[in-house]
């Protein structure tokens, strides 16, 4: 079944650790996102890639590092990781970049940082 | 800045319709998204508004006006499983999708 994927489904990190939360989409789209979602806030976007081998920072990048090595996987990394960044994380694509395509997302990653 | 304004929560009956409305000042219009998220699920896909007007697609319609910044979603027929968060969202000038923080709707029998 074609989409995306997202793993681990949860996890529970200690402060200071790394992390690397996975994506991977099917639907050969250009662009990926990254977003993370808090209580009370919209969606807020972490980063983002309009096409493979390129990548660009959303609102709140901070603390956060992406890849786009292939169209495929778009892997988001805490390099240490703070309780602040406790949220659940969603992936996400569209077939092109640009704020007028449906974005498509994945079943997101519930992360708690102690 | 840029703001999206929707209602926190809202509660319908069963078989009733709901008008959720959303409201935006954004540094340009490129289009306004509506999407639905259950509990503890992605969101998905409800309509698209580019022009002002009514696009109606089953027992969801969505409506957008752009000289006021204010678009609504209007669900009939309401059914339990409409019972989810309602998120609006705006493409800005530089095409960069701006969220709403959803409205949740809770649906009563």
């Amino acid at each position: 079944i074609a989409g995306i994927t997202q793993a681990p489904t949860s996890q529970i990190l200690a402060a200071g650790r790394r992390m690397t939360l996975r994506c991977t989409q099917d639907m050969r789209h250009n662009a990926m996102y990254w977003y993370r979602q808090d209580l009370g806030l919209g969606l807020r976007l972490i980063h983002y890639s309009n096409t493979a081998g390129t990548t660009g920072k959303g609102e709140v990048p901070d603390g956060y590092s992406v890849s786009r090595a292939n169209t495929d996987d778009f892997p988001l990394t805490l390099a240490s990781a703070v309780p602040s960044q406790t949220s659940v994380y969603f992936c996400a694509s569209s077939s092109r970049a640009g704020g007028q395509e449906t974005q498509y997302f994945g079943p997101g990653t519930r992360l708690l940082v102690l | 800045g840029q703001n999206i304004d929707q209602p926190t929560e809202m509660t319908a009956t069963e078989g009733a319709i709901v008008q959720i409305n959303c409201t935006y000042q954004t540094s340009g219009f490129n289009g306004l998204f509506w999407y639905q998220q259950h509990a503890g699920e992605a969101p998905t896909f409800l309509s698209y508004n580019v022009l002002d007007g009514l696009e109606e697609k089953g027992r969801f319609s969505s409506f957008l006006s752009r000289s006021k910044g204010y678009s609504y979603l209007l669900l009939k027929e309401l059914q339990m499983k409409d019972s989810a968060s309602y998120l609006c969202a705006v493409t800005d000038s530089n095409y960069q999708l701006i969220w709403g923080a959803g409205t949740k709707l809770i649906i009563k029998p």
